[in-house]
């Protein structure tokens, strides 16, 4: 199957600070992926739709200007948490559609936020 | 009332036992249903996928769906400690384009005991 990277894996910040988490498509082109968080025995929640070129569509309560989403390329997208705080700690997971089965969708292996 | 509703468990079974895992939902335009197997501080990873009615196996894994129903299901048959994990349901409408976001059920906790 089609093989997505995140980048760090696990990050430890000081509250204020602002972490930047990358997601790539190492075989394939997305023009689109997902970011999601998800915290302790609970399921994914979608967080934003990162477009190639564009804009990212967030879902209903997420502050845009708090998770700011580029997606600068065909295989990269990054999610910049801006001063973050301890209720930000979760585990950030990015997917991406590889377009070969309409909506199957392949999953970066996470990221773990722990702000102090 | 939930699009998708997946009981979260947790779920635990003996090696070797039949696992049953279930999902029911609302919306009668989804079309296209995915089980995803989460290991604990990991991603998601697809175990099926199915178009419409019907049932689809791949190994130990059976995924059916009954859409008149609106439910789908996952059976796992000789369980094995290394299926101890989550399962996520996910759905999503027949429709336009390729880049549609799925819709997810809790996931269910699975353990199977040596």
């Amino acid at each position: 199957g089609a093989v997505v990277s995140q980048h760090p894996s696990r990050v430890i910040c000081k509250s204020g600070t602002s972490v930047k988490i990358e997601c790539r498509s190492l075989d394939f082109q997305a023009t689109t992926m997902f970011w999601y968080r998800q915290f302790p025995k609970q399921s994914l929640m979608l967080m934003a739709t990162s477009n190639e070129g564009s804009k990212a569509t967030y879902e209903q309560g997420v502050e845009k200007d708090k998770f700011l989403i580029n997606h600068a390329s065909l295989t990269l997208s990054t999610l910049t948490v801006t001063s973050a705080h301890p209720e930000d700690s979760s585990f950030y997971i990015c997917s991406a559609p590889t377009g070969t089965r309409r909506d199957e969708q392949f999953f970066g292996p996470g990221t773990r936020l722990t702000v102090l | 009332q939930k699009e998708v509703e997946q009981d979260p468990g947790p779920l635990s079974v003996p090696e070797g036992a039949i696992v049953s895992l279930n999902c029911t939902y609302s919306n009668s335009a989804f079309q296209y249903f995915m089980w995803y197997r989460q290991y604990s501080r990991k991603g998601p990873e697809l175990l099926m996928y199915t178009y419409s009615s019907g049932n689809k196996e791949d190994g130990r894994f059976t995924a059916q769906v009954d859409k008149s129903s609106k439910y789908i299901s996952l059976f796992i048959r000789d369980s094995q400690p290394s299926d101890s994990a989550t399962y996520l349901c996910a759905m999503s409408p027949l429709g336009a384009g390729n880049n549609r976001k799925l819709i997810w059920g809790l996931g269910t906790s699975l353990a199977v005991n040596p």
